[in-house]
């Protein structure tokens, strides 16, 4: 199975600092088709996850521009600029390039 | 707008059978989507279970592959989990969602807790 590992574990963070957050993964998550099939989820207290990010760097239909997905083949990176108190709760990176799909550990935002 | 719900028991007992059902509305099930149960465990782990396309093919987790049974009821736009033998390590909250490829829709989860 591919393990997509997350740092760091949590993050504390000032509003209106950036946050960063890394997914690394075993293998290559660019599938033969070329795409790469990596995504970013958040779980805000209380709710079910809620997609950020999908192909790597696509902001899924009204995610603030301050989330930005990058990276390729296995490091990939999910930085928030000017966090907000609406951010908090815990972020997942997401591979289905390779069966079983598989999440990451998880990183939990609070606000200092 | 797709909404998607789960519903069923939220005690299981040890090696029993463990059985929700995902009821979706605004959308058919045939028409689109693979349609996907996934568990958080407590903590933070996040696990896909499985999925039902929408021409009725099923693809498993290999981890859940012997336990796991996921099918569907066209005629009521219900998809169902049936998981065998359930142990302790199988509390968590269980979630269905829309997938094709990302996870767009989700239900609002389930917490199903195995336990005598």
């Amino acid at each position: 199975d591919v393990v997509l590992t997350q740092t760091p574990v949590s993050l504390s963070v000032t509003l209106g600092d950036q946050a960063s957050i890394s997914c690394r993964s075993s293998q290559s998550l660019e599938y033969s088709d070329g795409y790469t099939y990596l995504e970013w989820y958040l779980q805000k207290p209380g709710q079910s996850p809620q997609l950020l990010i999908y192909g790597v760097s696509n902001r899924f239909s009204g995610v603030p521009d301050r989330f930005i997905g990058s990276g390729s083949g296995t490091d990939f990176t999910l930085k928030i600029s000017r966090v907000e108190p609406e951010d908090l709760g815990v972020y997942y990176c997401f591979q289905a390039t390779h069966d079983p799909l598989t999440f990451g550990s998880g990183t939990k935002l609070e606000i200092k | 707008e797709i909404q998607l719900q789960e519903s069923g028991p939220g005690l299981v007992k040890p090696s029993q059978s463990l059985s929700l059902t995902c009821s979706v509305t605004g959308y058919t099930i045939t028409s689109g989507y693979d349609w996907s149960w996934i568990r958080k465990f407590p903590g933070n782990k996040m696990e896909w279970m499985g999925y039902i396309s929408n021409s009725g093919s099923t693809n498993y987790n290999p981890s859940l592959k012997i336990r796991i049974s996921i099918t569907r009821d066209t005629s009521k736009n219900q998809f169902f989990l049936q998981l065998n033998s359930v142990t302790t390590e199988d509390t968590a909250t269980y979630y269905c969602a829309s997938s094709g490829p990302y996870f767009d829709y989700w239900g609002q989860g389930v917490m199903v807790t195995v336990s005598s």
